[in-house]
């Protein structure tokens, strides 16, 4: 069974630049949350989608946004790219929505890095 | 607010010795998840154990054990007998509802 699946797996944009960034979860969940991991911080929650909806966003700024498709793989946009965007984005997939109490299967990531 | 606190930066071990993770968490809730989970170079994060805070008896996953303590919100991991695939980043975690609360990781270095 293939697990949560992210592309690109690095990305280098311009500041003031629009990053899209791809994920697909596991076969069966509807869930696809969205984690930013800055270099020496941990995780911060930043969007959950499901079933085609945004349920609930961290605290940022309206310029990260998203969306989730039909076949339940979602995008990540950030556009106006600022320097303190740069992180490792990650993507995960829960079989329960909306309950991190199962386990979350997270994806590999997708470094950006705004130059 | 819910908060998690992981006061180590970073931590060693020789190989096949025993170490322990140290977790701090705040919460008002009753009834809540705890996690630690795993990030080795590869960047994806893994799974390591699960608490319910209802269970008094403390997870154990085969060389992963948890010292789960609810009323002084301490939630430490011990790895025992530690092997060389341990050396990752350590990040503890709150369950609240829709999303986890992460702390800011541990390095953990093992020394052969």
């Amino acid at each position: 069974e293939a697990g949560v699946t992210q592309s690109p797996t690095h990305l280098i944009k311009t500041r003031g630049q629009q990053a899209t960034l791809r994920c697909s979860p596991i076969s069966g969940h509807t869930s696809v949350y969205w984690y930013q991991q800055a270099l020496g911080l941990g995780l911060q929650f930043l969007l959950w989608y499901d079933e085609g909806e945004e349920r609930n966003r961290g605290n940022f700024p309206p310029r990260f946004s998203g969306r989730q498709f039909p076949n339940y793989s979602s995008e990540l946009n950030v556009n106006a790219l600022e320097l303190e965007d740069s992180a490792l984005y990650l993507c995960a997939s829960s079989l329960v929505p909306g309950h991190m109490n199962t386990e979350a299967f997270f994806g590999q990531g997708t470094r950006l890095t705004v130059v | 607010a819910q908060t998690v606190t992981q006061s180590q930066p970073e931590m060693s071990v020789q190989e096949a010795e025993t170490v322990t993770l140290s977790c701090t968490y705040d919460t008002s809730e009753s009834d809540y998840y705890l996690f630690w989970y795993k990030q080795p170079p590869s960047r994806q994060m893994i799974l390591v154990i699960r608490q319910e805070a209802y269970k008094q008896q403390n997870a154990t996953e085969n060389r992963f054990s948890v010292n789960f303590q609810k009323a002084a919100k301490s939630f430490s991991l011990k790895i025992s007998d530690s092997q060389l695939g341990d050396a990752a980043m350590y990040f503890c975690a709150y369950s609240l509802a829709d999303k986890l609360i992460f702390g800011t990781g541990t390095r953990l270095q093992v020394f052969p």
